[in-house]
């Protein structure tokens, strides 16, 4: 297996500017998760889907983030616009059913400069 | 509330030297428990877990943990440590019926030669 994919592996923008991250989990999982990982505040959840719905997305910072799973194979996130404090490295991570969902397999995830 | 905490945000050993990893956690069930390591540029890799049985659990790459329920301790060690150990390790906490799980801020582990 490929493990989970995503693209792109590094993203500049500028600010105002919208972004999309994807991602491709593992196939056959059925848990998805966006992390995002700063210096300052470390890994933080954002959001996380089971089979394609999302369940929780009180880790969103606000608005301007949305996330979207059309099908179990693919996953994006969007910011629109972009500002600066987004910069920061986002990972996606699947998991294969509720009992093991703890074993999560992450991505190389996708470094973003918002200049 | 459920935490994690790392006290140590940076760890310096000399190679071959053992390594000790401090890891607590607050959590209102049965946790399980978790180490992550991710190297620079990469995603999170887990080195090993624990569910329940036997609370010293071996990992990938010569690591093991013990639980320690008395003291909400997971606490990660290698008896020795190679150039190829330097990274970011995270501790993680669980719950069968939770979907999610909460990690720590992590330690970044430097080698010296």
């Amino acid at each position: 297996d490929a493990g989970v994919i995503q693209s792109p592996r590094h993203e500049v923008t500028e600010m105002g500017q919208e972004v999309t991250l994807r991602c491709k989990p593992i196939s056959g999982h059925d848990y998805l998760f966006w992390y995002r990982q700063t210096m300052m505040r470390g890994l933080e959840l954002l959001i996380y889907f089971n089979n394609n719905v999302p369940i929780d997305d009180s880790g969103m910072p606000e608005d301007r983030f949305s996330a979207k799973m059309p099908n179990a194979s693919f996953s994006t996130l969007k910011i629109q616009p972009s500002e600066p404090r987004d910069s920061a490295v986002y990972f996606c991570a699947s998991s294969f059913t509720r009992d093991r969902v703890y074993e999560q397999y992450f991505g190389p995830g996708t470094r973003l400069t918002v200049t | 509330a459920q935490s994690v905490t790392q006290p140590d945000i940076h760890i310096t050993v000399s190679e071959g030297a053992s390594l000790e990893l401090r890891c607590n956690y607050s959590y209102g069930a049965t946790p399980y428990l978790f180490w992550y390591v991710q190297s620079p540029g990469q995603g999170l890799q887990l080195l090993l877990k624990y569910f329940s049985g036997d609370t010293l659990v071996q990992g990938i790459k010569g690591f093991e943990a013990e639980f320690k329920r008395s003291q909400s301790s997971f606490n990660l060690r290698k008896p020795s440590v190679h150039w190829s150990d330097a990274a970011e390790y995270f501790c993680a906490v669980g719950a069968i019926g939770d979907d999610k799980i909460i990690f720590g801020k992590g330690t970044r582990l430097h080698i010296l030669p």
